[in-house]
């Protein structure tokens, strides 16, 4: 139980087009998402929060215009990367926050997707 | 703001020994998780093990404990009896309790390599 997955697992995309990656909780109900971006032999940086409903909340330093986040149900998420450059290939990664597990949840990762902008 | 500290950016063991990778953190809470996670070259996310804050009892699982020791600040994890599929990418990260602060905060890594 508790799989993410995620859409498309790679993308390759031109500069100055915009690509929507997909974050889905395949067997859960997921209150909260979290999308991260991790550049090649580094750690994971949080990108934004976001719950169901409501607009996510953006770490700084963030652009949110860039990085437009929607969470329109509790078991899927998008990340839509806008005028992308290539500055903005990376690996990015979703996880997923149980609804039902309360205060003592696991987050789930997705297993990530990697985007390169040409 | 929370920080998670990893000393070691490379760390390598031979088969069937054991190793040791440090995590020091820094809060001003008193009631917080960390985590361990592998990150192996499929890039998948992988839970090893968890230590809640108020749990004076080190978390184990099976080959992989934790050395918690919460007035230090230090959270280090034990592999046992390591094997060639624990190479991978370790992160000891942090998140704090209550409220919507589901936030995790990692460290930079620990690359494991197993030697044959």
């Amino acid at each position: 139980g508790a799989v993410v997955s995620q859409h498309p697992s790679w993308v390759i995309c031109k500069s100055g087009t915009s690509v929507k990656i997909e974050c889905r909780s395949l067997d859960f109900q997921a209150t909260t998402m979290f999308w991260y971006r991790q550049f090649p032999k580094q750690s994971l940086m949080l990108m934004a929060t976001s719950n169901e409903g409501s607009k996510a909340t953006y770490e700084q330093g963030v652009e949110k215009d860039k990085f437009l986040i929607n969470h329109a149900s509790l078991t899927l998420s998008t990340l839509t990367v806008t005028s992308a450059h290539p500055e903005d290939s990376s690996f990015y990664i979703c996880s997923a926050r149980h609804l039902e597990t309360g205060e003592n949840n696991e987050q789930y990762f997705g297993p990530g997707t990697r985007l390169t902008v040409t | 703001a929370q920080t998670v500290t990893q000393s070691q950016p490379e760390m390598s063991v031979q088969e069937a020994e054991t190793v040791t990778l440090s995590c020091t953190y820094d809060t001003s809470e008193s009631d917080y998780y960390l985590f361990w996670y592998k990150q192996p070259p499929s890039r998948q996310m992988i839970l090893v093990i968890r230590q809640e804050a108020y749990k004076q009892q080190n978390a184990t699982e099976n080959r992989f404990s934790v050395n918690f020791q919460k007035a230090a600040k230090s959270f280090s994890l034990k592999i046992s009896d390591s094997q060639l599929g624990d190479a991978a990418m370790y992160f000891c990260a942090y998140r704090g309790s209550g409220g919507s602060n589901y936030k995790l905060t990692f460290g930079k890594g620990t690359l494991l390599t197993v030697n044959p």
